[in-house]
């Protein structure tokens, strides 16, 4: 079965901390995407990758960076995490040229204090 | 460019009563269409997509959605909801002819609740 799988289901950090949230997928897809989820807001994304070592930035990629040095794994890094960065963090794959949607993994809920 | 809204953010609605959650969107390509349904702390899951041939698609547990191109929407119903149907419903569509990597553009959701 096809499987995104997010390292941390719930995380708690403090102000200024680094933080890393981390994603793999056994799928051989090659784009993955990093989205954060608040309410009344949706999903927004943050920054998607479409091979190794490449990134693009998404609609709200400030305070965020990003590394996938294997194909598999994708990396959210808050350089300096704030409250404000609060959320619910969803990874994503898909296959490059495919149109057939994305598969999700099961998110983070991080929480900034 | 594509956009998708969903313009109910919350549908509360009684067991075993019918529900529709409405989308549209707006593109001037053709477009593949899709529904991912959120339970309560959990990612998005695949409900039910369209991409060609028949314009109803259904899923799995009951629910059902219409292609409508002139309407330019994609309404997703269920006949008689059940209190396991509570969670949050995402319509999204890519551009079916496009390739690329970030090709696909979701609403803002709907939450449906079920009640007792």
């Amino acid at each position: 079965d096809v499987k995104v799988t997010q390292s941390s289901r719930y995380l708690v950090k403090r102000t200024g901390e680094k933080v890393f949230l981390e994603c793999v997928q056994d799928m051989d897809h090659e784009n993955m995407f990093w989205y954060r989820q608040d309410p009344g807001l949706g999903l927004r994304l943050i920054y998607f990758s479409y091979d190794v070592k490449m990134k693009e930035k998404g609609d709200i990629p400030e305070g965020y960076s990003v590394s996938r040095e294997k194909k598999e794994r994708f990396s959210l890094i808050l350089e300096s995490a704030s409250t404000n960065q609060t959320s619910m963090y969803l990874c994503a794959s898909s296959l490059w040229g495919e149109n057939y949607g994305y598969t999700f993994g099961s998110g983070t809920r991080l929480t900034v204090v | 460019a594509q956009s998708v809204t969903q313009l109910d953010s919350q549908v509360p609605v009684f067991e075993e009563a019918p529900v529709e959650l409405r989308c549209n969107y707006s593109s001037s390509v053709s477009v593949y269409l899709f529904w991912y349904v959120q339970y309560p702390n959990q990612g998005l899951q695949l409900l039910l997509k369209y991409l060609s041939g028949s314009t109803l698609v259904e899923s799995i547990n009951g629910f059902e959605a219409e292609f409508n191109k002139s309407q330019t929407s994609f309404h997703l119903r269920k006949p008689s909801v059940h209190i396991s149907d509570t969670a949050e419903y995402f319509c999204a569509v890519s551009l079916g002819a496009q390739t690329g990597a970030n090709n696909l553009f979701f609403g803002t959701g709907t939450r449906l609740t079920v009640i007792p």
